[in-house]
């Protein structure tokens, strides 16, 4: 079935590094989502990407879309210890009601 | 306005027993959603919903999970004979299904289930 991959697992930076989270699949992904989950808290929206090569800037994020639309990466410029917490990939599948297909989470710790 | 709401928002029960989770969707959102979120992983799908028809079951992992919207709005997951490995979040999502383009996802906060 479909799989996201994503890496790391886990990120320990200290305050006002950059960050990134990688997310790839094996097979063309129609759109991908990304999801911030604080500690002890629920998945929250962040952004969708649907077109090749596509980028987006949300403030300190950047939200990269492969041109294959194989991969997708967040990247966060210097880090604050608010950007804490587990953040997810995760493919809509449209013909399937928008259901999640969620990668396995890179869980980003920032050190003051 | 209210956001998602799921209850209980921790139980614990002894293996066997049955449980039943309770998600309030936001008013007027079209699509709900159950996924089960063991610790450290990602969520997984088990149902959804559209209204009140269940047109996708796949992801339940057994029998013993039952998953109901009997009105369209409020859904409930029933779990029956609960065994250790059921152990998990139980998040409920709903979303307003409009276009192809607008699949964004409402979470609520979750049920966290512990069977001992």
């Amino acid at each position: 079935g479909q799989q996201v991959m994503q890496i790391p697992q886990y990120q320990h930076v200290q305050e006002g590094e950059d960050f990134t989270t990688y997310c790839n699949s094996s097979t063309t992904l129609s759109n991908i989502q990304w999801y911030k989950q604080r500690p002890g808290g629920h998945p929250v929206f962040l952004i969708q990407l649907v077109k090749s090569g596509e980028v987006k800037k949300q403030k300190r994020l950047t939200f990269q879309f492969g041109e294959a639309k194989k991969n997708s990466s967040l990247h966060i410029t210097a880090t604050q210890t608010t950007d804490v917490g587990t953040y997810f990939c995760a493919e809509s599948i449209y013909n399937q009601g928008g259901k999640l297909i969620f990668g396995q989470g890179t869980e980003l710790s920032v050190k003051p | 306005g209210a956001g998602v709401s799921q209850s209980p928002r921790y139980k614990v029960a002894k293996r066997g027993q049955d449980v039943a989770l309770r998600c309030d969707p936001i008013s007027g959102h079209v699509s709900l959603f159950w996924y089960q979120q063991a610790l450290g992983q990602g969520p997984e799908f088990l149902t959804y919903f559209q209204n009140e028809a269940q047109l996708d079951k796949s992801g339940l992992p057994s029998d013993r999970f039952f998953a109901e919207r009997p009105e369209g709005s409020v859904s409930t997951l029933k779990i029956q004979r609960t065994q250790q490995e059921d152990s998990a979040v139980y998040l409920c999502a709903s979303s307003l299904y409009t276009s192809r383009n607008s699949y964004e996802q409402y979470f609520g906060p979750g049920t966290r289930l512990t069977v001992t």
